[in-house]
């Protein structure tokens, strides 16, 4: 039973555009969440995160946008480079019960020249 | 990444062999996690480990896997007797307290790619 789900596999979008990347959430606990960037053959790296005190988080070209009724957030980018092409995993806790991260099956992202 | 350590970065081992992971955390991070990445999935808990304790195993299959994270020495995540169905990539991931925090999140390895053929 999937507690973070990203529904689109993938995800192609023009360089200097924007690029959305959509997350949802079954979990009412959840109260922290995060998102993580993928390359080839690495490991995950921490990108942008928000509490759930908070509808949005901006870092750069990186925006969070959390909607806590929906139980939805999604994640920004722009402009798009084509550095930015990498799988992006959408991640939730619940700091306040364990210290376990969920994450969902990710979003390959491709940004297209 | 650079900070976490994993290794072997590939490992290749024959049904019913052993296979050993090991990683060493970020310098000044004393826990220690364990995530499992099968082909086309997203990254599974497995276990959560301080120097010599075991926090959470939740995720852990009950049978071939083991995990330890010794006061001296790196983490080891160890599988008994391989299936084909242990191929995935196995992550680690350090944190400086028990604590996920909004300043501290978590920082992963590169991972071992486990083949079992």
């Amino acid at each position: 039973d999937q507690q973070v789900k990203q529904n689109s596999p993938s995800l192609s979008v023009q360089e200097g555009r924007i690029s959305i990347l959509n997350c949802d959430y079954t979990n009412s606990m959840f109260d922290y969440f995060l998102w993580y960037k993928k390359y080839p053959a690495e490991g995950p790296t921490f990108l942008i995160s928000i509490s759930s005190i908070k509808d949005k988080n901006e870092d750069g070209r990186f925006t969070v946008f959390l909607n806590k009724s929906a139980k939805h957030l999604s994640l920004h980018i722009v402009p798009s480079q084509p550095g930015d092409s990498a799988v992006y995993f959408c991640a939730a806790s619940a700091l306040n019960r364990d210290d376990k991260i969920i994450f969902g099956k990710g979003t390959r992202l491709h940004i297209l020249p | 990444n650079a900070g976490v350590m994993q290794n072997p970065r590939h490992l290749v081992r024959r049904r019913g062999q052993e296979a050993r992971l090991r990683c060493s955390p970020m310098k000044g991070h004393s826990h220690v996690y364990w995530y499992r990445q099968l082909p086309e999935e997203g990254l599974k808990f497995m276990v959560y480990l301080q120097k010599e304790n075991i926090i959470d195993e939740s995720g852990m299959p009950k049978e071939r896997f083991s995990a330890e994270f010794p006061k001296e020495g790196p983490s080891i995540l160890r599988i008994q007797q391989v299936v084909r169905g242990d191929s995935a990539a196995y992550f680690c991931a350090s944190s400086p307290s028990g604590l996920i925090s909004y300043n501290s999140p978590l920082h992963f390895g590169n991972g071992t790619r486990l083949t079992v053929t």
